[in-house]
């Protein structure tokens, strides 16, 4: 069981957006601004798309975007293509040196 | 242009002990300014992580696996190890390494912004 939950699925329409929601507690999520998201694509690595709650690494387009309230962390996508079908996970710093994983959504584009 | 790839065999046996290495290109692990991990993923499954250790030897491993988890470095060769003893079926999965950045207080050791391409290890008689 992971310690972070995230619905198993989401999907939308391309050009829509979507928002996936990942919940934790005042321990990881709510304690620290150390939210981060990766993508991943069927047999392939996992890719950082958001660190810090809502910062974007280079690369990463603005149509990806973070943001925290509470113990509850979101990943909106905006202007949703094909390419964004993906696995998304989230991940927090889970304080006494520990990092911890959602269970991962499925982003379907429809 | 910063690699990683991950190295060591894909079978191993119930009770004996796993062991990867991950070989860095492109970058020297031997800096201050990362830490290096181990995440893994059983098959169709999420996310775990195992540990991170620094370019001096520092580690901080998942307490659910601390008791079986050993990770070391070799700067001299650009490399960083993991070692899971007593290994069972729940331990078959993909194995990634990965460079690990830091927030911006430089606490928390928590992106990882660089992966390997993952060896499955499976394990079984």
């Amino acid at each position: 069981q992971s310690a972070l939950t995230q619905p198993p699925s989401a999907s939308g329409s391309p050009g829509q957006s979507v928002t996936i929601s990942c919940t934790g507690t005042s321990s990881d999520i709510g304690g620290y601004n150390c939210v981060s998201w990766y993508r991943q694509h069927p047999g392939k690595a996992p890719k950082l798309m958001i660190y810090e709650v809502n910062k974007r690494p280079s690369g990463v387009p603005d149509r990806f975007s973070g943001s925290k309230s509470g113990n509850t962390a979101s990943l909106t996508v905006s202007g949703l293509q094909a390419d964004d079908e993906s696995d998304y996970y989230c991940s927090s710093y889970g304080g006494s040196n520990n990092w911890v994983f959602g269970g991962g959504t499925k982003l379907t584009v429809l | 242009q910063l690699q990683l790839q991950e190295s060591g065999p894909g079978l191993v046996k119930p009770s004996e002990t796993l062991s990867l290495t991950c070989t860095v290109s492109g970058g020297s692990i031997n800096t201050i300014s990362y830490y290096w991990g181990w995440i893994r993923q059983p098959p169709g499954k999420g996310l775990e992580w195992i540990g991170n250790i620094y370019y001096n030897g520092r580690t901080y491993y998942n307490p659910s696996l601390r008791s079986r988890v050993t990770m070391s470095v070799d700067t001299s060769k650009n490399q960083f190890s993991l070692r899971l003893s007593s290994v069972t079926a729940a331990d078959t999965a993909v194995y990634y390494c990965a460079r690990m950045d830091s927030d911006s207080s430089g606490y928390y050791y928590v992106f990882a912004d660089h992966w390997g391409q993952g060896a499955l290890v499976t394990v079984s008689s």
